[in-house]
């Protein structure tokens, strides 16, 4: 049983559609979260969830969007899709958030590319 | 600002070799410390953590780190390197003055030759 899955693992698609990533995670876990690895494998966080509130921000387009229909599930929205969205995107959930740790569990990624 | 570097981009060896891979934090205090590996096409798994106590922690597959305050680092080690080890391995740091995120040096590759 996978413990964080992410849907699709790959995504090919023409500049300026609107694209869905979706992200569930079966451990239990309150936070989840949105990362970012872009193509010289740099990670770098863009959201980050409690309990279906959003936490963390970062300095993140409004395109994108993320939504947090439960505590299990963050899905990433991302409108009007340009070249420097091309990326991997994990998603990755952790125990509270208030007496969290750092020990994160990843996904697989998903892999975004934008011709 | 807190900020994680690694700073050996790639690193080779020679598969039997032992492994050393540097990480450097710098926080206003002793962050939470992590090593995590990442396999071609794969997501992030965790090798090992350290929170507090002992300085030399023992993690998945033969790795090992040691904490060390003054210097500031956290170092990744394995005595002896396997062909299957050749992946992109990232130090992490948590803190709680950091708005509760991971924050990740920017990776070191590692390649092994036979």
């Amino acid at each position: 049983d996978t413990a964080v899955s992410q849907t699709p693992k790959y995504l090919v698609t023409q500049m300026g559609n609107d694209k869905s990533i979706k992200c569930e995670q079966n451990l239990g876990h309150d936070t989840m979260y949105w990362y970012k690895q872009d193509s010289k494998k740099f990670l770098k966080i863009m959201f980050s969830y409690n309990n279906k509130e959003l936490i963390i921000n970062e300095t993140v387009p409004n395109r994108f969007s993320p939504k947090s229909p439960d505590k299990a599930h963050l899905n990433l929205h991302i409108n009007s899709l340009e070249l420097g969205d091309s990326a991997v995107y994990f998603c990755a959930s952790s125990q509270e958030a208030r007496s969290a740790t750092g020990e994160l569990f990843f996904g697989e990624g998903s892999r975004l590319t934008v011709l | 600002a807190q900020s994680v570097t690694q700073p050996d981009i790639h690193i080779t060896v020679s598969e039997g070799a032992s492994l050393e891979l540097r990480c450097n934090y710098s926080y206003g205090a002793t962050p939470y410390l992590f090593w995590y590996v990442q396999s071609p096409g794969q997501g992030l798994q965790l090798l090992l953590k350290y929170f507090s106590g002992d300085t030399l922690v023992q993690g998945i597959k033969g790795f090992e780190a040691e904490f060390k305050r003054s210097q500031s680092s956290f170092n990744l080690r394995k005595p002896s390197v396997h062909w299957s080890d050749a992946a992109e391995y990232f130090c992490a740091a948590w803190g709680n003055n950091a708005g509760n995120m991971l924050t990740f040096g920017g990776g070191t590759r590692l390649m092994v030759k036979p």
